[in-house]
């Protein structure tokens, strides 16, 4: 069965650096764009980026672009967000996604970015 | 950006009742709507695609209609597990945004 499991989330100071991970099993991974969405306590969905098969297109958000790097290594099943200059309103749940047709038909549990001096 | 609006905010209903959501587009994104469902704690989950597909072992209670910039999520008759916050997601044009939710609590 498809199993997306994120890491890496935690607390990090304003200004600082995280680096996200996806585990990605259970379905031929290069074969799929990916994507990560965050929603901030209590808030709705927003999608942050999404890449596509052999990393040939990259999407981002206007809210993280210059700032997030979104990557991804076929050989390791395993998908990356690179978060840099964090800030506050970054403070939210990340989670990793299949993407089909543009739309997320898996999801993993998510993890907690929280971003406070 | 294409804004999407949800309502109503939220919708009371007893069990067995028959939940009518809509979803409007700031611009026409011809049929690609899609809708979620998120339980408190749990990632969201597709339920339709493209408007009106439901997507892998989704129940046929629920339905999508709309095209355009009007979209409407139906939902039979309630059953308790369908008690959730709902959102809709456009994937006509980059960014692919998401509507505010709607919450359908048991009255």
């Amino acid at each position: 069965q498809v199993q997306l499991v994120e890491s890496g989330g935690g607390l990090v100071k304003p200004g600082g650096s995280l680096r996200l991970s996806c585990a990605a099993s259970g379905f031929t991974f290069a074969d799929y764009y990916m994507g990560w969405i965050r929603q901030a306590p209590g808030k709705g969905l927003e999608w942050v980026s999404y890449i596509s098969t052999r990393a040939t297109t990259i999407y981002y958000a206007d809210s993280v672009k210059g700032r997030f790097t979104i990557s991804r290594d076929d050989a390791k099943n395993s998908l990356d967000l690179q978060m840099n200059s964090l800030r506050a309103e970054d403070t939210a749940v990340y989670y990793c996604a299949r993407v089909l047709g543009y739309y997320l038909d898996y999801w993993g549990q998510g993890t907690l970015v929280t971003v406070s001096s | 950006e294409i804004v999407l609006t949800q309502s109503p905010a939220t919708l009371s209903l007893s069990p067995g009742e028959r939940a009518t959501l809509s979803c409007r587009a700031s611009q026409s994104v011809s049929i690609y709507l899609g809708w979620y469902q998120q339980k408190p704690g749990q990632a969201p989950r597709l339920l339709i695609y493209d408007a009106s597909n439901r997507a892998t072992g989704i129940p046929a209670r629920f339905s999508g209609s709309g095209s355009g910039t009007d979209f409407t999520l139906t939902i039979s008759s309630l059953e308790p597990e369908d008690f959730a916050v709902y959102y809709c997601q456009q994937r006509s044009n980059w960014p692919f945004t998401f509507g505010p939710g709607t919450k359908v609590d048991i009255k």
